[in-house]
């Protein structure tokens, strides 16, 4: 199917543990984004990708990890997972227009 | 810090009657977005305001940017109990696609 798709939606894991959110899209949008968003807040931004290996940190980028080896795939992995990290991780893509086309979001609890 | 701050946090309103909210933003952008969120999912964009815009309409919705005052505001006429979301207000200032978020309005349509 079209579009862009997180996996996992839900994921329960421990304090520590390394943790890998994927998301991918079927439009070869330059640009993707991970976002955080805390219950009853915004998004706060993670990191970004302009495109294939090229990524830039966000306002909140400590503790996760990005890579962008394929224009599709935009993987965030947590390095150490800590129970701050406690959050819905949306993934999204702009293409050659400004509009964002966003993921269903994964939620995230660490224990 | 969040780039752009969404007032008021929550409004409640009957069925037919107009919503606005307002979004004030700190630096200089290209363009000012609004986007919806339904409870538990992703963002889905409204609509696009280009700075050198000052009023775009789409369907019940109207946008005004006073790049002056660095605010917008987005109205919905009429509204509905379909329209109960958040609603959140995008910018990408001026050095690229890095999309920052505000925290968003609450709005509850009551019927």
């Amino acid at each position: 199917d079209a579009g862009i798709t997180q996996s996992p939606r839900y994921k329960i894991t421990e304090t520590g543990r390394q943790v890998t959110l994927m998301c991918h899209q079927t439009w070869s949008h330059s640009y993707m984004f991970w976002y955080r968003q805390d219950l009853g807040h915004g998004l706060r931004l993670i990191y970004y990708s302009a495109a294939a290996d090229i990524t830039d940190k966000g306002e909140v980028s400590d503790g996760y990890v990005v890579s962008r080896s394929k224009t599709e795939n935009f993987p965030l992995t947590l390095e150490s997972a800590t129970r701050s990290q406690t959050s819905v991780y949306f993934c999204a893509s702009i293409g050659g227009q400004v509009e964002a086309f966003f993921g269903q979001g994964t939620r995230l609890t660490v224990v | 810090s969040q780039q752009g701050e969404e007032d008021p946090q929550a409004l409640s309103i009957q069925e037919g009657e107009n919503a606005t909210m307002n979004c004030s933003y700190k630096t200089s952008i290209n363009n000012l977005q609004w986007y919806r969120q339904n409870s538990g999912r992703g963002l889905v964009h409204l609509i696009l305001i280009r700075s050198n815009e000052r009023e775009k309409h789409s369907g019940r919705l109207r946008v005004t940017l006073d790049t002056s005052k660095k605010s917008s505001s987005l109205l919905i006429t009429a509204s509905r109990a379909a329209d109960t979301a958040s609603y959140f207000c995008a910018t990408d200032g001026t050095s690229g696609s890095r999309l920052t978020f505000g925290e968003g309005t609450q709005l509850t349509v009551n019927p």
